[in-house]
This record gives structure tokens, sequence and C-alpha cells, in this order.
């Protein structure tokens, strides 16, 4: 069955620091992958989108890369801000155009 | 204006009861989502509508009932009530296979 890891339930780093969150997949190969934001009460909120002909893509201070061969997107968050706090969720595409959603990073940024 | 509108936004409940949860969108999007998100904070599709047609329904108890009066719209019945239906429902919309807007979600609990 297609499923989704994320790194760690929960990433801590310093302010001004590069946050690196990793999104795994296996068995399928999603056309594209989306980001997404959660804070808590809240519906997830959409980041960034990648195209499995895309390998980097880039939003002011996030950046987002797809690796179809290794099966793994990374997302990175420079110069963080202690706003930057939230579980962050990973969704690859599944059949039929459906989002299957990883279980989510919670980043926290210290100030 | 409020993209995705749910309602309620707190929904308490005994088990064996009947409850419908609505949703409305204003982005003029023709495909609608229901998605569950359980304890653990997995976030796991339920129903797809594209232009009032049921286009995916996951492994979900016939309890559940969508129903899509208009493409602006996709209101979620529940029927006999258990436990474990007790999660975050969250409604979401799209154009075509992008991104998704969710509305700020229903918590459901069930006693």
């Amino acid at each position: 069955s297609q499923k989704i890891e994320q790194n760690s339930e929960a990433l801590n780093i310093q302010e001004g620091k590069t946050a690196t969150l990793t999104c795994n997949y296996t068995n399928y190969s999603p056309a594209y992958l989306q980001w997404y934001r959660q804070d808590p009460g809240r519906g997830p909120v959409f980041l960034l989108l990648i195209r499995e002909n895309e390998k980097e893509k880039r939003k002011e201070r996030l950046k987002v890369t797809f690796d179809t061969t290794l099966k793994q997107s990374l997302f990175h968050i420079t110069a963080s801000q202690p706003a930057d706090s939230a579980t962050y969720l990973c969704a690859p595409t599944g059949e039929g155009g459906k989002l299957i959603f990883g279980q989510g990073t919670e980043l926290s940024v210290k100030p | 204006d409020t993209a995705v509108s749910q309602t309620p936004k707190y929904l308490v409940t005994q088990m064996g009861n009947d409850k419908s949860i609505k949703c409305e969108q204003n982005l003029g999007h023709d495909t609608m989502y229901w998605y569950k998100q359980d304890s653990k904070k997995f976030l796991k599709i339920m129903f797809s509508y594209n232009n009032k047609e049921l286009i995916i329904n996951e492994t979900v108890p016939n309890r559940f009932s969508p129903k899509s009066p208009d493409k602006a719209h996709l209101n979620l019945h529940i029927n006999s009530l258990e436990l474990g239906d007790s999660a975050v429902y969250f409604c979401a919309s799209t154009r075509g296979q992008g991104e998704q807007y969710f509305g700020p979600g229903t918590r459901l609990t069930v006693t």
C-alpha cells in the first residue's frame, strides 16, 4: 500500500538556522507533491507544489526538492523565525489525483 | 471573505445520534473534499466530489453520506455516531488537481 513517512514528529531549531524536513514515500510514483502548513486548531494551508519533472521549487524563504529516484522530497526553511513554528505536512498525489498526507513534522523555532 | 467555511466548528453529541456538518466554498472551485484528522494528526481523505458527482469514496463506513446540492456546497451526514467517529473533519476545495484550500475544521466529540 502507499506509504508516506516524514522524518520526525518534532524538530527543534534555533532562530536564524535552516530547517530541513524530509518526506519519503513508497509503493507509488506521484506526478506531483505538495507541502502544507498547519497551525493548532486550524486547517492546513498550501505552501508549495512541485511536479515530478521539477527538481527544485522556491518561494521566498522556502525551498522544496523532489527526487523521484530516491522517492523523497526535502522542504527547507531558511533564516527560520519563531513564526515558522507549526506542523508541516507532505502530500504526494495518489491514485486518481488524491492527496495522501504524511503524519506531519512539528517544527519549533526558538528565539 | 472566508474562502471555505464549515459549520459547526464544534459538535458534541452522544453515541447513536445522527448529525450533519456543512461546507461552503466561494472560490468557484469544481472539486470539494472531506478529510478526517484523528487524534494522531493523520489527515485522511474520505470523499471527493467534482461538479456534484462523487469521484473518490475511500473505505468509509456507509454511516457517512456526503451530499453535494451544488458545486459550492458539500455536506457530510453521519448516522448512528460511534465513539471512534470523534475527530476533526475538514472540508477542502480545489480547481483541477492543484493546491487545496481547507476550511477551519469541525471538531466532533462523541460521548
